[in-house]
């Protein structure tokens, strides 16, 4: 089946600063989508960017599926920004079925 | 607009004895997937049900089984339980079993002792 690496598996800013994480997935996809993990373990969508980029609020998310990576950008982070971070794709043949990566665990220092 | 409901969202079982999971799919949605997740991984898919049938399955054993209502509305059962089946199992709902954004709720929180 298709394999999903994020990078890093950790992360730990200091408010303010900005991040950059990754998804790289080993073929072809129908569908990616970025979740932040509450920690009450709800999954908040954040994109659904299968291709191109988006941006929402001080988040923004880039996948080229060309090349199979996608980036999700933090900028001006901020202690709620805390969390698990996945990144989760549906191969072409896949059908409707979420392979998620083993997540970065992100920690915003006050 | 009512997003992706389950219950219960914590519970305690014993070795052996069987849980049912229930999920109610956010408004407008008529596919329900299943996932389990482990603490400190990534969820992993159990199956998806669409028009109250079973689509596609993951890699779990025959204990793991699953009901779709005609309201779309859907139950994951588990028998035979064991402690490694203590897990976050979460409910995700979409339109359609091809491809599409998915939604997930909130999550049942199932210790085996």
């Amino acid at each position: 089946g298709i394999q999903v690496e994020q990078s890093p598996p950790d992360l730990i800013l200091q408010e303010g600063a900005n991040s950059t994480l990754r998804c790289n997935f080993s073929d072809s996809v129908n569908n990616l989508q970025w979740f932040h993990q509450n920690p009450w373990g709800q999954l908040i969508n954040l994109f659904y960017i299968p291709s191109g980029t988006k941006q929402n609020g001080r988040l923004s998310a880039t996948t080229v599926a060309t090349e199979r990576y996608s980036l999700l950008y933090i900028s001006s982070s901020q202690t709620t920004d805390s969390g698990v971070y996945f990144c989760a794709v549906e191969a072409s043949t896949a059908g409707n079925k979420l392979t998620f990566g083993g997540g970065t665990r992100v920690l915003v220092k006050p | 607009d009512a997003g992706v409901t389950q219950s219960p969202t914590h519970l305690i079982k014993t070795r052996g004895q069987q849980v049912t999971l229930r999920c109610s799919p956010k408004s407008g949605h008529d596919t329900v997937s299943w996932y389990q997740q482990a603490l400190g991984q990534g969820p992993q898919f159990i199956f998806q049900y669409y028009e109250e049938e079973e689509r596609q399955r993951g890699n779990f054993p025959d204990r793991f089984s699953g009901h779709q209502f005609p309201n779309y509305s859907s139950e994951l059962n588990v028998n035979a339980l064991l402690l490694g089946d203590s897990a976050l199992y979460l409910c995700a709902s979409s339109r359609g079993a091809n491809t599409g954004e998915l939604f997930f709720g909130e999550g049942s929180r199932l210790t085996v002792l």
